[in-house]
């Protein structure tokens, strides 16, 4: 398996732009997570789906995040406007949620965005 | 809420120089504890899954170790290849979410 696919690798946008990041999460897992990372917070959820349904934005800074998830293959975080104090790098990772009565499940990260708003 | 405290921020070693990682937790009910290492501009990657007090896991040069309230990771003998930084996780039952700790920064010398 080629593992989570994020794109793109990197991205450099001016302040008020709309950036869309996107995401391919492992075939077969049915949780998808959008982290955050920067030097002075670490990794921060912003948002988590459970077969395709968001479970839990709170993590989400404000109103103009928003991410969607319109099949399983496929997720997007979009960031409209953006601003400087966006900059940062951002994972998408999957899991496969096997029940509730189960142990922990692991999460496979994909290689991030690093964005940066000018 | 749930909270995860990794010390030292940063950890320089000289190779074959054992040390541990430490990572202190407070979760309302641990589901489990993941340790991932991270090298610079890559994602994390998973290392260990520990479930319940008293598990131990081994890989390589590293065993983790788990008690009520915080996990090891220790490094035997490390070699320069094993500098990155290693993050620490928890999940609480309920939730499917990890909470990170903010990661130890290990450089190993040759």
């Amino acid at each position: 398996d080629a593992g989570v696919i994020q794109s793109p690798r990197h991205e450099v946008t001016e302040m008020g732009q709309e950036v869309t990041l996107r995401c391919k999460p492992i075939s077969g897992h049915n949780s998808l997570f959008w982290y955050r990372q920067t030097m002075m917070r670490g990794l921060e959820l912003l948002i988590y789906f459970n077969n395709n349904v968001p479970i839990d934005d709170s993590g989400m800074p404000e109103d103009r995040f928003s991410a969607k998830m319109p099949n399983a293959s496929f997720s997007t975080l979009k960031i409209q406007p953006s601003e400087p104090r966006d900059s940062a790098v951002y994972f998408c990772a999957s899991s496969l949620f096997a029940g509730e009565k189960l142990g922990g499940t692991e999460a496979f990260f994909g290689q991030g965005t690093r964005l940066t708003v000018v | 809420e749930d909270q995860v405290t990794q010390s030292p921020e940063a950890l320089r070693l000289q190779e074959g120089e054992s040390s541990s990682l430490n990572c202190s937790y407070t979760v309302s009910g641990l589901r489990g504890l993941f340790w991932y290492r991270q090298d610079p501009g890559k994602g994390p990657e998973f290392l260990f899954t520990l479930y319940s007090a008293g598990e131990e896991k081994e890989k390589e040069r590293l065993k983790a170790t788990l008690t009520k309230k915080e996990s090891f990771l220790h490094i035997t003998a490390p070699k320069p290849e094993d500098s990155a930084t290693y993050l620490c996780a928890v999940q609480a039952w309920g939730y499917s979410t990890l909470t990170f700790g903010k990661g130890t920064m290990l450089l190993v010398s040759p």
